[in-house]
């Protein structure tokens, strides 16, 4: 079973604007992970944020947690096409085990 | 410094054979995990490591077979391969279980 749910599962904006995607999950957490997936490639980590954050920012990356409403949000701001990727929220609820992904969100950036 | 190298990068294979995804990693990460990513289904955990000779299971483990004799490489077996393991593998590690985990390209596997 999938920790975490990304939503929407699809998303096509145009360039500079900006792309919010967000992540529910189901049990405690220590912290929420983003990857990003672009097409052919493995997942590469952009941030972290631990249980008893709310907020953190990395260059154009803003991601919120609210461990009440177990869900996070990912925001890209001034969006370029070159952020045309999938998108994966990843956290560490389950006692013993990796990281669980979620499904994704696909973005499309058109130029 | 490679990070994590998967190899093949592609494989055909037919029904019952066996085969071996190849994973070596270079950062001397104790944690290593192979994914398998089918569409719409995100990534999936298949088996994990937490050090070298200590391996478990993730949630999709039969069928597949895992060792860890060394912290650089963490082989995953397909026994006997079925068109249901048609599928993008991916390794990981990393140096933490909560870490954020390294990745490699994949491996692309098709089972006919």
């Amino acid at each position: 079973s999938q920790q975490g749910e990304e939503d929407p599962q699809a998303l096509s904006i145009q360039e500079g604007e900006n792309a919010t995607m967000n992540c529910s999950y189901k049990t405690s957490i220590n912290n929420l992970q983003w990857y990003r997936q672009n097409s052919g490639r493995g997942l590469v980590h952009l941030i972290l944020i631990r249980s008893n954050e709310r907020e953190k920012h990395s260059g154009r990356l803003r991601v919120t947690l609210d461990t009440s409403k177990k869900s996070s949000s990912l925001l890209i701001t001034a969006s370029r096409a070159a952020d045309t990727a999938s998108y994966f929220c990843a956290t560490d609820g389950n006692a013993g085990n990796m990281l669980t992904f979620g499904g994704g969100t696909r973005l499309m950036v058109k130029p | 410094n490679a990070g994590v190298t998967q190899t093949p990068k592609f494989q055909v294979l037919k029904t019952g054979q066996s085969m071996t995804l190849q994973c070596a990693q270079d950062m001397n990460h104790e944690y290593m995990s192979w994914y398998r990513q089918d569409p719409g289904m995100g990534l999936r955990l298949i088996h994990y490591s937490v050090g070298a000779g200590i391996t478990d299971q993730g949630e999709v483990p039969n069928g597949y077979n895992v060792s860890r004799s060394t912290t650089e490489d963490f082989p995953l077996r397909l026994l006997s391969a079925a068109p249901s393991q048609t599928s993008v593998y991916f390794c990981a590690s990393s140096p933490e279980r909560r870490q954020p985990q390294h990745f490699g390209d994949g491996t692309r596997l098709s089972i006919l």
